[in-house]
């Protein structure tokens, strides 16, 4: 079954709103979860690292004042995108690492969320 | 920069044939490697990974070969069916446990 989920599963929002997708790993607690965007017939690329109890880190070319990460728990974190424009339609998929058996790590990803900006 | 690419964006097999798929790298620095399978609409799913001390990994089914020598790494999936169809993806941790994703081959199975 789905270690890790997300909500919304799609979202159609108007230009210039904010949109707010959740991320939660399921049974297991995660100190810190990966956002990734997805542009159609592309790969994955990574937005930002979400730290529970710290702030998040953005990889270069990512505004933080526009996707605002909040890792409010153990198994919870959040990506506001603020003021959507069309060119923020994207796939947005986020990652937790889990703990295997010997002390293996698997990043498990979400579904993700289509966001489609108008 | 950092890459990981892929030689053949789609890739098409008829069923219960063996697929090839490849991924080339730049970071000599990784050490761990993971293959993704992506459907439609939906986050990648997990299939096999390997790590550098390792050259090759079997699965159920799937085997990952590593050659760091040349910076090459390929899975290989045995009596492909047509619930393989998707896009599969390599990717590298780069050390601070985010992963750097290639840019994807999409495998087509023909019935």
């Amino acid at each position: 079954g789905a270690v890790v989920s997300q909500h919304p599963s799609r979202v159609i929002c108007k230009s210039g709103t904010s949109v707010k997708i959740e991320c939660r790993s399921l049974d297991f607690q995660a100190t810190t979860m990966f956002w990734y965007r997805q542009f159609p017939k592309q790969s994955l690329m990574l937005m930002a690292t979400s730290n529970e109890g710290s702030k998040a880190t953005y990889e270069q070319g990512v505004e933080k004042d526009k996707f605002l990460i909040n890792h409010a728990s153990l198994t919870l974190s959040t990506l506001t995108v603020t003021s959507a424009h069309p060119e923020d339609s994207s796939f947005y998929i986020c990652s937790a690492p889990r703990q295997g058996t010997g002390g293996s790590e698997t990043q498990y990803f979400g579904p993700g969320t289509r966001l489609l900006v108008l | 920069g950092e890459s990981v690419g892929l030689h053949l964006p789609t890739l098409s097999v008829q069923e219960g044939d063996n697929s090839i798929i490849n991924c080339a790298y730049s970071n000599s620095a990784s050490d761990y490697f993971i293959w993704y399978k992506q459907e439609s609409g939906k986050g990648p799913q997990f299939i096999i990974d390997i790590r550098s001390n390792m050259d090759k990994r079997q699965g159920q089914r799937v085997t990952v070969l590593l050659n760091k020598t040349v910076k090459h790494l390929s899975l290989q999936i045995a009596a492909t069916q047509p619930g393989d169809s998707a896009v599969y993806f390599c990717a590298y941790d780069t050390g601070r446990r985010a992963l750097t994703f290639g840019s994807g081959t999409r495998l087509q199975v023909q019935p």
